[in-house]
């Protein structure tokens, strides 16, 4: 895989709390990703980053919030956790587009379990 | 809005056999199309890509997919499936927002390849 590293790669958490997933990555691509998967939803973007400390949101992004401090790191934050943001989450990373590269790398996953 | 419909929950065939999966998408403009695979608890491959040029593209493991814009689809196929082949198939349609590759994932194909 694209020298992507997501941590951890699993985790089991109580309601209410808050947790930060990690993204990791040696590529020094500009654009990374978060998405979650969800049976019979595919993969839907949470938050992305389009470049140090630059984040936009994604079309399910309620209740999640994003850093992005240094090239190779991007993290994922859930402020107090509910049960609904079960999933497992993935990160992705790619150049931009308009150099003519479309392709997006995904690590292996993080599985989440809010109790 | 940009969205992509992968109509087959589940499809089931016989080793040897051929295969079409389905996927029609939504998009205001030019899209960027992309076929994925996913085995059992891992991260998403790249099976395939359309950029632009010529409509019928050839990805790794002996897929191919055709772009037809009249029908707004993409669909994967392959001439003879092998047992390796069983996973999870994503279509996703790109959206170009300031060169990020954030991508719209059908909800996916599960395969079954029967001996």
């Amino acid at each position: 895989d694209a020298g992507i590293t997501q941590s951890p790669r699993h985790k089991v958490t109580e309601t209410g709390t808050p947790v930060t997933l990690r993204c990791h990555q040696t590529e020094n691509h500009r654009y990374m990703y978060w998405y979650r998967q969800d049976p019979g939803h595919g993969l839907r973007l949470i938050h992305y980053s389009y470049g140090v400390k630059d984040t936009d949101k994604g079309e399910v992004s309620d209740g999640y919030s994003v850093s992005r401090s240094k090239t190779e790191d991007f993290l994922l934050t859930l402020e107090s956790a509910t049960s609904s943001q079960t999933s497992v989450y993935f990160c992705a990373i790619s150049e931009p587009i308009t150099q003519g590269n479309t392709e997006a790398f995904f690590g292996q996953g993080t599985r989440l379990t809010v109790v | 809005a940009q969205s992509v419909t992968q109509p087959d929950i589940h499809i089931t065939v016989s080793e040897g056999a051929s295969l079409e999966l389905r996927c029609n998408y939504s998009y205001g403009a030019t899209p960027y199309l992309f076929w994925y695979v996913q085995s059992p608890g891992q991260g998403l491959q790249l099976l395939l890509k359309y950029f632009s040029g010529d409509t019928l593209v050839q990805g790794i493991k002996g897929f191919e997919a055709e772009f037809k814009r009249s029908q707004s689809s993409f669909n994967l196929r392959k001439p003879s499936v092998h047992w390796s082949d069983a996973a999870e198939y994503f279509c996703a349609v790109g959206a170009l927002q300031t060169g990020a590759n954030n991508l719209f994932f059908g909800t996916g194909t599960r395969l079954t390849v029967i001996p």
